[in-house]
């Protein structure tokens, strides 16, 4: 079973600041495979990325993906006040999926 | 529009049963690949089952398997899961949540608003 570690657990920052968000992988993910997840509280989750990079349909364009093999990025390039939430990453190995523990952003 | 909608939670004591049920609609149902994914109390996201589109092939998350199943009926745009055993560490919030790939998406595009399973005496 591939691992996620998504880091930091917790981001302080303020709006209009960057936001960038770290998932590793514990052996080798196809970017294929790679989504990102945004869920606020109350609420099911929204795919944000997939195919570590492609932004579905509706995301602005602050948010962005990034990367490959077992390093993989989520950037919000301006938080906006609606962006603080918590962020998963999430990949598929043989149609068995596995999520990153969370990163929370949070207002500073 | 697409939609998803869960029911079927619950109370129930351990050792027992549920069946949640997801009722799809505002695509073509048949033509995508299922997944339940929880999520407990003040905790992040766990895939629980899939199933792909013609209900012939299934896979499990090890802590279900063997415990839960999962199926659906395309003549009725209709996805379950059969829980038995039910133990305290399965209270959570059920999603379910169709995998886009039918639409060229790699990922989980739409989600239900989850249902809500309790295991406790």
């Amino acid at each position: 079973e591939i691992v996620l570690t998504q880091s930091p657990g917790t981001l302080s920052l303020s709006p209009g600041e960057r936001a960038t968000l770290s998932c590793r992988a514990s052996q080798s993910v196809s970017t294929n495979y790679l989504a990102w997840y945004q869920q606020k509280p109350g609420q099911a989750p929204r795919l944000l990325i997939y195919g570590a990079s492609s932004r579905a349909s509706g995301i602005p364009d602050r948010f962005s993906g990034s990367g490959s093999e077992t390093d993989f990025t989520l950037t919000i390039s301006r938080l906006e006040p609606e962006d603080f939430a918590v962020y998963y990453c999430q990949q598929s190995d043989r149609s068995l999926l596995t999520f990153g523990g969370g990163t929370k952003v949070e207002i500073k | 529009e697409v939609q998803l909608v869960e029911s079927g939670g619950g109370l129930v004591q351990p050792g027992g049963s549920l069946r949640l049920s997801c009722t799809a609609s505002g695509f073509i149902f048949g033509g995508y690949w299922m997944h339940w994914v929880r999520q407990g109390p003040g905790k992040g996201l766990v895939w629980v089952s899939r199933i792909n589109a013609d209900g012939r092939t299934t896979a499990y998350a090890d802590s279900v398997k063997g415990r839960f199943i999962i199926s659906r009926d395309n003549a009725k745009n209709s996805l379950h899961l059969q829980m038995n055993s039910l133990r305290a560490e399965d209270t959570a919030v059920y999603y379910c949540a169709r995998w886009g790939l039918g639409s060229g998406i790699y990922g989980l595009d739409y989600w239900g608003l989850g249902t809500q399973v309790t295991v406790s005496s």
